[in-house]
């Protein structure tokens, strides 16, 4: 079944401790993007790649990492996380071309205390 | 990509046509209309897109106008498990990078 799955869907964590929340996708799709979503702010995206070893910034990378390394997996990090980056997190990746639609995984709801 | 304005609710009877509509009056020529909708907290789905003509798959119809400056998304018998977020996004064909910026959306509430 083609699908992208996120690790872990829940995750309470203390401020400062270094995380990784990871993505990965079995449809062999060369994009990948991370968007957070918060109430009243929509979602945002983070961070995108283009393919293996090519990443860029999006609306609000401030406080993340990214990594692509293997064409699968596009892992986000929080070298130190912080209360405001407590929100939920989707993983998303779509073939490239023209006209093709993106596929979002279930989420992972991060909480920063 | 050009901006894009939804209703912030909507209501539907359950087996009803669901319309929901989509101003993007500052769309470009070589921009797509995308739908995609969020049940609950899930990951958003995709539902469909279109450039001029009108779409149909299995899930619902994409209406735009000539003009292109509108679209409305049509549900044609709208299920209690419709009940989701309904985001109508405007994405350049030729935007590699940015994938989707999503807006508020629609909240369609379907009811027994």
């Amino acid at each position: 079944e083609a699908q992208v799955t996120q690790n872990p869907r829940y995750l309470i964590t203390v401020t400062g401790k270094k995380l990784t929340v990871t993505c990965s996708q079995n449809m062999n799709h060369e994009y990948m993007s991370w968007y957070r979503q918060d109430p009243g702010l929509g979602l945002r995206q983070i961070y995108y790649s283009m393919n293996v070893e090519v990443t860029d910034k999006g609306d609000v990378p401030e406080g993340y990492k990214v990594s692509r390394k293997e064409k699968r997996n596009f892992p986000l990090i929080l070298e130190s996380p912080s209360p405001n980056q407590t929100s939920l997190y989707f993983c998303a990746s779509r073939v490239q071309g023209m006209n093709t639609e993106a596929f979002f995984g279930q989420g992972t709801r991060l909480t920063v205390v | 990509d050009a901006k894009t304005t939804q209703p912030t609710s909507m209501d539907c009877a359950e087996g009803r046509a669901a319309n929901l509509p989509c101003n993007h009056s500052t769309i470009s020529g070589n921009e797509y209309v995308y739908w995609y909708r969020q049940i609950h907290s899930q990951g958003p789905q995709y539902i469909i897109h279109g450039l001029k003509n009108n779409e149909t798959n299995e899930m619902a119809s994409l209406i735009i106008t000539e003009d292109r400056k509108s679209s409305t998304l049509i549900l044609p018998h709208a299920t209690l498990r419709d009940t989701a977020v309904y985001y109508c996004i405007v994405r350049a064909n030729n935007n590699a990078g940015n994938m989707l910026t999503f807006g508020g959306g629609t909240r369609l509430m379907v009811k027994p």
